[in-house]
């Protein structure tokens, strides 16, 4: 149980291009879930959290008007990178939990290259 | 101070041994524990929670909760090399309602063959 799926796994882009991530939890329903962002060898970087019906809320540094988070069921959230940039390749990660003090479960992630 | 800390490593251990792997966290109130798997290039994988003071045993794996010291372990007996990832210890504070995990940064684990 707890599945949670991401896709695509992967992108390739031209930079200027906006890029969509979807993120479901398969077999439960989310209250809360996460966008992560990972770059080469460094540690997990949270970059919103979301909950469903309302606006995600960002960390400090990331820019919302850049990074659109969409959670519009208790089983799906969506983050939509505008305007992407060669700087905003990455390894991108959601993650989702059915309530307080449960675990996070993590998508399998996306890997966003702009060139 | 960190709210979640762990040596980053790296941890090298032969086959066949018991890897230990610690962490530590900084807010006493905190109620849920948890311990991730990260292979090179792969998200995190959860591999055990706890949230009582004591040991807890999955298969090869055991957490170990200490609430008064605020320490959180992992050992992993019988060591293979497919063990060797980053682990990730991960602590749920309660000024986050419980919503919200906080990460360490991970300690890198090697099982020699």
């Amino acid at each position: 149980g707890a599945v949670v799926s991401q896709h695509p796994s992967w992108v390739i882009c031209k930079s200027g291009t906006s890029v969509k991530i979807e993120c479901r939890s398969l077999d439960f329903q989310a209250t809360t879930m996460f966008w992560y962002r990972q770059f080469p060898k460094q540690s997990l970087m949270l970059m919103a959290t979301s909950n469903e019906g309302s606006k995600a809320t960002y960390e400090q540094g990331v820019e919302k008007d850049k990074f659109l988070i969409n959670h519009a069921s208790l089983t799906l959230s969506t983050l939509t990178v505008t305007s992407a940039h060669p700087e905003d390749s990455s390894f991108y990660i959601c993650s989702a939990k059915q309530g307080s003090n449960q675990p996070q479960h993590f998508g399998d992630g996306t890997r966003l290259s702009i060139l | 101070q960190k709210e979640v800390e762990q040596n980053s490593g790296p941890l090298s251990v032969p086959e066949g041994a018991i890897a230990s792997l610690n962490c530590t966290y900084s807010d006493r109130g905190s109620q849920s524990f948890f311990w991730y798997r990260q292979y090179s290039g792969k998200s995190p994988e959860l591999i055990m929670f706890i949230y009582s003071n004591g040991d807890k045993e999955d298969g090869r794996f055991t957490a170990q909760l200490n609430k008064a010291s605020q320490y959180v372990s992992l050992l992993i007996r019988d060591s293979q090399p497919s063990d060797s990832a980053t682990y990730l210890c991960a602590v749920n504070p309660p000024y986050t309602g419980g919503f919200k995990t906080i990460f360490g940064a991970g300690t890198r684990l090697f099982v020699k063959a």
